[in-house]
């Protein structure tokens, strides 16, 4: 089956400049995460759907970034304005939806802000 | 979700056994231990997962404790392509998001 898939790979902007990162999980699968890693960190959960509704949102900085899944399939990821400190990779995963199912990523976009 | 504690890195030999360790001394009755780990420059990669019994896959085995304080995740014959971070998760039953932490960075010596 096709993987959990990302785009684009890469970006660069600079400082308060917004950017979108798209997420097209494994089809069925019903929940869908967003992650942001930094160098040298484990990924942080940003936020959580189920379906097309949010079931985790409590450390997205929904100031600046925001998330939205149109009809419970794929899902974009917004920045605006951009920081210095969102340089990161953004991870997107996505799973059955039933409890003690494992997760599945994809290869993640890697965002520097300059 | 309990904490995790594992090493920050390992060696292993090319074709030994690597066997990682982890420690989760707070989990309760109805946390699983889950196993990812992430290659270089790519997304996280499920493993295996448990809640009391020792489980094999195709992958890795997981041996967990009797009293679930600890666990060691084992790959039979490492390979260079075995050297990843790998992280230890706990989860509580129910909860779909998995908290990371540093995870263990493997290198796998020719």
């Amino acid at each position: 089956e096709a993987g959990v898939a990302q785009s684009p790979r890469y970006k660069i902007i600079e400082k308060r400049q917004s950017v979108a990162f798209w997420c097209n999980p494994i089809s069925g699968h019903a929940t869908l995460y967003w992650y942001q890693q930094i160098l040298g960190q484990g990924p942080k959960l940003l936020i959580q759907f189920q379906n097309n509704g949010v079931v985790d949102d409590s450390q997205l900085p929904k100031d600046r970034f925001s998330a939205e899944r149109l009809k419970g399939v794929d899902s974009t990821l917004k920045i605006q304005p951009a920081k210095l400190e969102d340089s990161a990779v953004y991870l997107c995963a996505s799973s059955h939806g039933t409890p003690n199912t494992e997760a599945f990523f994809g290869q993640g976009t890697r965002l520097t802000v300059v | 979700d309990a904490k995790t504690t594992q090493p920050t890195s390992m060696d292993c030999a090319e074709g030994r056994a690597a066997n990682l360790p982890c420690n989760h001394s707070t989990i309760s009755g109805n946390e699983y231990v889950y196993w990812y780990r992430q290659i270089h420059s790519q997304g996280p990669q499920y493993i295996i997962h448990g809640l009391k019994n020792n489980e094999t896959n195709e992958m890795a085995s997981l041996i967990i404790t009797e009293d679930r304080k600890s666990s060691t995740l084992i790959l039979p014959h490492a390979t260079l392509r075995d050297t990843a971070v790998y992280y230890c998760i706990v989860r509580e039953t129910g909860r779909r998001a998995l908290t990371f932490g540093s995870g263990t960075r493997l290198q796998v010596q020719p």
